[in-house]
């Protein structure tokens, strides 16, 4: 699987639209960007995914670049409760989740 | 409501005193999995299972045990604790996806466990 490399951490305005970038040099064509966040300490929670296209959901979206080599997940209008931190993940196996590596994340704080 | 529950949430325990963590979920996903996380070391996989008597090692599953008689629950087993073992433990469900479709994990809240 593609190793991913995010900052470590990032300030947003609550209000205004938080932009976590992805770097994922390495992807192969046949793997998926994944994103995660974890809020303090409880389990993490599936926020979108995507191959190639950009993804919109009720939570955020998701731009991918043309040569896949990296992402942006984008709250649009970000509040306090979306302080957390955001794992992006690239893998292959869309089907079978027996190997499937959080890194660090972006620590992502919202600010009043 | 679609969920997956662990058991005891907080645990203080001491050395070499045998515990089981539960976990069961409510989805009928056939894919489950252990993960601890530590600080600085992000969340790491400890065993999945892919369903009913299939289960398999992660990347760190020395010290930990598992079993999958039922496609509902999920145990985990430190037969003999350790203080290396203090960590936040999830598990987590899945099912397989269908081409495109939407196939996250769902995890637990946690457990914290203490090993003194």
């Amino acid at each position: 699987d593609a190793k991913t490399t995010q900052p470590t951490s990032m300030d947003c305005a609550e209000g205004r639209a938080a932009n976590l970038p992805c770097n994922h040099s390495t992807i192969s064509g046949n793997e998926y960007v994944y994103w995660y966040r974890q809020i303090h300490s409880q389990g993490p929670q599936y926020i979108i995914h995507g191959l190639k296209n950009n993804e919109t959901n009720e939570m955020a979206s998701l731009i991918i670049t043309e040569d896949r080599k990296s992402s942006t997940l984008i709250l649009p209008h970000a509040t306090l409760r979306d302080t957390a931190v955001y794992y992006c993940i690239v893998r292959a196996d869309l089907y079978n989740f027996n190997k499937f590596y959080f890194g660090s994340g972006t620590k992502l704080n919202v600010k009043p | 409501e679609a969920q997956v529950t662990q058991n005891p949430r907080y645990l203080i325990t001491v050395t070499g005193k045998k515990l089981t963590v539960t976990c069961s979920q409510n989805m009928n996903h056939e894919y489950m999995s252990w993960y601890r996380q530590d600080p600085g070391l992000g969340l790491r996989q400890i065993y999945y299972s892919m369903n009913v008597e299939v289960t398999d090692k992660g990347d760190v599953p020395e010290g930990y045990k598992v079993s999958r008689k039922e496609k509902r629950n999920f145990p985990l087993i430190l037969e003999s604790p350790s203080p290396n073992q203090t960590s936040l433990y999830f598990c987590a469900s899945s099912a397989p996806g269908l081409a495109g479709g939407r196939t996250e994990q769902y995890f637990g809240p946690g457990t914290r466990l203490t090993v003194t």
